[in-house]
């Protein structure tokens, strides 16, 4: 497996609180996403990023923020959480730029707010 | 814009039964086209990929898919199938201008696999 770890793995939080979510890699790839996973919807990415202190928006990036200080975290920082994002959220790395480069994926982060 | 739509949400079927898992994708691109596998809480794990060349595809755990690009689709197939391979199996699409990881995914397909 590749080594990407995301934590917390579960977490419950109250409607307008922030909450962080991160993820680790010990593969030193320079690119890395976050999506998140829905039902009827399958997985959508959320923002990316292909290299420290570089990052864009996805498909459905608004209420989210990223940062990405050092190459193998990236952090998912959701302001002021809402129960639209009730979800779980999945990190992934690849090591290149080329379309065709497998992405690898973590364990998942269920995340509800309540 | 880039979709992906899998046909069935669910297809439930004996074991060692075949299974076709379908799914249909519109770009107006050229497009690199994936397989991917979630088993029961956890991550997703690739199981093949088109990229050019032979339009028949084998991936692991014995599943290969056929990219038809008339058709624009790229079905997954497996002619026996186990009880192992219950799991959701998403399609994903990604053009040639992206970075590898952007990918557009389909709503998934959960197999189920009876005995």
């Amino acid at each position: 497996d590749a080594g990407i770890t995301q934590s917390p793995r579960h977490k419950v939080t109250e409607t307008g609180t922030p909450v962080t979510l991160r993820c680790h890699q010990t593969e030193n790839h320079r690119y890395m996403y976050w999506y998140r996973q829905d039902p009827g919807h399958g997985l959508r990415l959320i923002h990316y990023s292909y290299g420290v202190k570089d990052t864009d928006k996805g498909e459905v990036s608004d209420g989210y923020s990223v940062s990405r200080s050092k190459t193998e975290d990236f952090l998912l920082t959701l302001e002021s959480a809402t129960s639209s994002q009730t979800s779980v959220y999945f990190c992934a790395i690849s090591e290149s730029r080329g379309a065709g480069t497998e992405a690898f994926f973590g364990q998942g982060t269920r995340l509800t707010v309540v | 814009a880039q979709s992906v739509t899998q046909l069935d949400s669910q297809v439930p079927v004996f074991e060692e039964a075949p299974v076709e898992l379908r799914c249909n994708y519109s770009s107006s691109v050229s497009v690199y086209l994936f397989w991917y596998v979630q088993y029961p809480n956890q991550g997703l794990q690739l199981l093949l990929k088109y990229l050019s060349g032979s339009t028949l595809v084998k991936g692991i755990n014995g599943f290969e898919a056929e990219f038809n690009k008339s058709q624009t689709s790229f079905h997954l197939r497996k002619p026996s199938v186990h009880i192992s391979d219950t799991a959701e199996y998403f399609c994903a699409v990604s053009d040639r201008d992206n970075q590898g990881g952007k990918l557009i995914f389909g709503q998934g397909t959960e197999l189920s696999v009876k005995p």
